[in-house]
């Protein structure tokens, strides 16, 4: 089974700066795919950014980019010139290589200050 | 290309009753996975479709059950309600290829079912 513990409950973030959001993952799958989500408080799950397990580069998507360290098992979440409209939940997520359920953190709620 | 679908996007039920939530897959996906979230438990997998077919399943009660048309439009039912039923529940879709772990799953706006 595989398993996403993020453990930063809540975070802020100063308008304009960088913020990284805490994952770390476990399981005994060799190819497995790493996913991080936003919910805004309107609910919808917006996908991010999707990093596998072979991928040697780190993944990224405009202001977003994922740290992945293998051997540590992390893969973090990076975003760079925060908004006010980042402020939402942000969901570590990972599928293991026998089939297409995820397993999802508990969130991190991030907050963004003028 | 439109998003996921989900309706109703409110529903309000009381204890007992059973319920029957919808979900529209983006065109060309053909699974369908279905999630529940809770402030308590976070988000929790139901189960996949795909082809028409139950793939995966978690654990949950037989009061939860699902299927999935020719079309990949997908529906779930709870039966005899209670209250630890109120959640937002997601409805996902993806191509539903072999390679799982290489697929993204994109959400729908939920359903936020409130049961009395």
């Amino acid at each position: 089974a595989q398993k996403i513990t993020q453990t930063q409950p809540g975070m802020f973030v100063q308008e304009k700066e960088a913020v990284t959001l805490d994952c770390t993952y476990d399981t005994s799958d060799q190819s497995y795919g790493l996913f991080w989500y936003k919910q805004p408080s309107s609910g919808e799950m917006i996908f991010l950014i999707y990093q596998g397990s072979y991928d040697e580069q780190n993944a990224t998507e405009g202001r977003y980019s994922l740290n992945f360290q293998k051997a540590r098992k992390s893969a973090n979440l990076v975003i760079s010139a925060s908004q006010l409209g980042d402020s939402a939940m942000y969901f570590c997520a990972m599928t293991g290589n026998t089939g297409n359920q995820f397993y999802f953190g508990t969130g991190t709620s991030l907050t963004v200050i003028p | 290309k439109a998003g996921v679908t989900q309706t109703p996007r409110y529903l309000i039920k009381t204890r007992g009753q059973q319920v029957t939530l919808s979900c529209s897959p983006i065109s060309g996906h053909r699974s369908v996975s279905w999630y529940q979230q809770t402030p308590g438990q976070g988000l929790q997998f139901l189960f996949e479709y795909f082809s028409e077919t139950q793939r995966n399943k978690g654990n949950f009660p037989g009061r939860f059950s699902g299927r999935q048309f020719s079309n990949s439009r997908s529906e779930m039912n709870v039966s005899t309600l209670e209250l630890g039923d109120s959640a937002l529940y997601l409805c996902a879709s993806s191509l539903g290829g072999t390679s799982g772990y290489r697929e993204t799953q994109y959400f729908g706006p939920g359903t936020r079912l409130l049961v009395l």
